[in-house]
């Protein structure tokens, strides 16, 4: 069955300090990835989107940046994290057709200092 | 305005209650989901329809696709199904999705 694995769940940072966080799925090939942002009492907001390894689509202009350096591996990551930059992160993915269900995954809770 | 609204925003009802969470939205669609995010965060998906009416256990989804409205409905609600409901579009040529802002509902017993 497919997994989809996302750390850390939870990470205070300082401003002006980099962020990297790590999406991995299992058990499936060449699904659709993405990452969201879900700001206190707000929607989520798509901000990654990609379909295949170094294929990256960015959704709002913004200070994070994302890569696909393997099948199923995404990362989003900054250089410089602002205090805007907080909130919740949701990696997802969905199988490379139309109408498919997205999975997600526990989500990392982040904290800007 | 929203391309995808909710609505109620907050919902509490007392255990055993039949609830009803309304999406309305204003695009084009390929699909609509219906997602369920717990306290922690996660989020799970509970339906994917495009016509018609789907039931999983006490969930029942409803879409109505001339009038742009989908309905999720629980019936015997449970403290356990205290979430926020967050309804979803998926729009033709392209697989990104759509999100309202969610429903928070609480059920006390």
């Amino acid at each position: 069955s497919q997994t989809i694995h996302q750390w850390p769940a939870t990470l205070v940072q300082p401003v002006g300090s980099p962020l990297s966080l790590e999406c991995t799925v299992e058990g499936t090939s060449n699904p659709n990835l993405y990452w969201y942002r879900q700001a206190a009492g707000r929607g989520l907001q798509l901000l990654f989107y990609s379909v295949g390894i170094g294929q990256i689509s960015s959704e709002v202009p913004q200070n994070l940046s994302a890569s696909r350096p393997q099948d199923r591996q995404f990362i989003l990551s900054s250089k410089k994290l602002l205090l805007s930059d907080s909130g919740f992160y949701l990696c997802a993915w969905s199988q490379g057709l139309r109408n498919q269900p997205q999975h997600f995954g526990d989500g990392t809770r982040l904290s800007i200092l | 305005k929203n391309e995808v609204e909710q609505s109620p925003q907050n919902l509490t009802a007392q255990e055993g209650e039949f609830i009803t969470i309304n999406c309305s939205y204003s695009v084009g669609i390929s699909a609509l989901h219906w997602l369920q995010q717990h306290p922690g965060g996660g989020i799970v998906s509970l339906f994917m329809l495009s016509s018609g009416k789907k039931k999983h256990g006490r969930l029942i989804a409803t879409i109505n696709i001339q009038e742009k409205h989908s309905s999720l409905h629980i019936t015997a609600s449970h403290p356990r199904d205290s979430a926020v409901y967050i309804c979803a579009v998926g729009t033709y040529n392209t697989d990104k999705l759509i999100f309202g802002t969610g429903t928070r509902l609480q059920v006390f017993p």
